[in-house]
């Protein structure tokens, strides 16, 4: 089957560094997406990781291990718009087509 | 370059009614996907086209819901008869091809009473 573990909330202060993780059992992975979601608004685009190892972009950087089936999301310089969900999603290949399952999402909350 | 259009915004309606939600993707987007999100989790696919063809309908509660792309650009989701159960967030999102990455509508927001 399909499973994709992460916190339901988390807390951080501003200006602070907070990593949020994502584990995953697939039969067929084929990359894993992060994704912000402001309450109200719909997903957006974040990272994108197909191969293990770091990915960064600006303050968010990604990073992914496929034996371990782990990826996690590091957010540096937290500021306060970044309060939001950060889904994670895993691209799954196992229906002969690719397929994105999301997590129920973690929920953070940055203070000051 | 336009993002994926929704509408309505918002619904309000009884149970065993009926709606329908209208998605128009980016230009150029072959793959389209609606989702349902329930408050508090993620997004779960109920379909997904490419062109005008169905990919995946695995999830769509059939007996109720409906969905076409009859032109494979724009696309309608329809629930008929609506459960208190589908009170839920519709997302639509398009991408170039399946398996890239996914572009969100602002979703319509269903409140069935």
């Amino acid at each position: 089957g399909q499973n994709i573990d992460q916190p339901t909330e988390m807390t951080a202060t501003e200006g602070a560094i907070v990593q949020i993780n994502c584990t995953y059992q697939t039969s067929g992975f084929n990359g894993l997406f992060w994704y912000q979601q402001h309450a109200g608004e719909a997903p957006t685009f974040l990272s994108y990781n197909v191969l293990d190892g770091l990915e960064e972009k600006g303050r968010f950087s990604s990073f992914l291990s496929r034996s371990k089936g782990y990826s996690y999301l590091l957010l540096k310089e937290l500021q306060m718009k970044d309060s939001a969900s950060y889904l994670c999603a895993v691209r799954d290949i196992s229906g002969g087509y690719n397929k994105l399952i999301f997590g129920a999402g973690t929920r953070l909350a940055v203070h000051p | 370059e336009a993002g994926v259009a929704q509408s309505p915004r918002y619904k309000i309606i009884e149970k065993r009614q009926s709606v329908a939600f209208w998605c128009n993707p980016i230009s150029g987007h072959a793959t389209l996907y609606w989702y349902q999100q329930i408050l508090g989790q993620g997004p779960k696919l109920l379909i997904q086209f490419q062109n005008n063809g169905v990919v995946d309908d695995s999830q769509l509660p059939k007996d109720r819901f409906s969905a076409e792309r009859l032109k494979g650009v724009d696309s309608t989701l329809k629930i008929q008869p609506a459960k208190l159960e589908d009170s839920a967030v519709y997302l639509c999102a398009s991408s170039r091809g399946t398996g890239e990455t996914q572009y969100f509508g602002p979703g319509t927001r269903l409140l069935v009473l």
